[in-house]
């Protein structure tokens, strides 16, 4: 049974950089085609892609946040990380993590419950 | 960055069949993706690459197309199925979302 669970800070301020935790089970970030991605909604809008993270270290970022994104994994703990930095008002967003795998399409076939981050002086 | 077009919203009454569509600003093979979101929920997976249905998915959920053009198909629908419906292709660098489909029953 694959689960994850994004935790991270709630709120903080521009400018500052987000950090999200996803930990998951049920799969291993060292196996063959098993990826984590990152994907935020802001409240009552659409979903936008940010990151994912392969089995083989491989990182793939959205370009519209340009070089914002760090997305990294802990193999032996089943956790992955995003990193954004220089935060707006306009990152303020639930970010969900899911698995993603070459088995089901590259589809985001897992999702978290997400973790609601304000942005707020 | 590939656009995915969807029909802002869609009434039907329960038993009925819907058809919601996608359209891609340039073709992405079979990468498309079909998701279900309920308010204050998470999506949820019902369809990957165009036509497969996802673990646990009810086969009244179905999926068609390739290229441009795809469409989710429920039939019949169910008082269950209020919900808004986004397809996501993963072919074209970056993945995109489409704005989504909010489905309300009649």
């Amino acid at each position: 049974q694959v689960t994850l669970k994004e935790s991270g800070p709630g709120i903080l301020q521009p400018s500052h950089t987000l950090s999200l935790t996803c930990s998951f089970s049920g799969f291993s970030l060292s196996t063959y085609g098993m990826g984590v991605s990152w994907i935020r909604q802001p409240s009552g809008k659409g979903l936008e892609w940010l990151a994912s993270i392969w089995w083989n270290g491989n990182t793939y970022n959205n370009p519209s946040l340009k070089s914002r994104l760090t997305v990294s994994k802990d193999t032996s703990n089943n956790q992955a990380f995003l990193k954004v930095t220089s935060v707006d008002t306009a990152d303020t967003a639930t970010y969900y993590c899911a698995h993603t795998g070459l088995g089901a399409g590259i589809s985001f076939d897992y999702w978290g419950q997400g973790v609601m981050v304000t942005v707020s002086s | 960055d590939t656009v995915l077009t969807q029909s802002p919203a869609l009434a039907v009454s329960p038993g009925e069949r819907v058809s919601i569509s996608c359209r891609a600003s340039e073709g992405v093979n079979s990468y498309m993706h079909w998701y279900q979101q309920k308010p204050g929920q998470q999506p949820k997976l019902l369809i990957y690459k165009a036509s497969n249905l996802a673990s646990g998915v009810p086969a009244r959920f179905s999926g068609s197309g390739s290229g441009t053009d795809f469409t989710l198909t429920i039939d019949p629908v169910e008082a269950d199925d209020t919900a808004t419906y986004f397809c996501q292709q993963s072919w074209n660098d970056p993945w995109t979302f489409g704005g989504g489909t909010k489905l309300e029953l009649k």
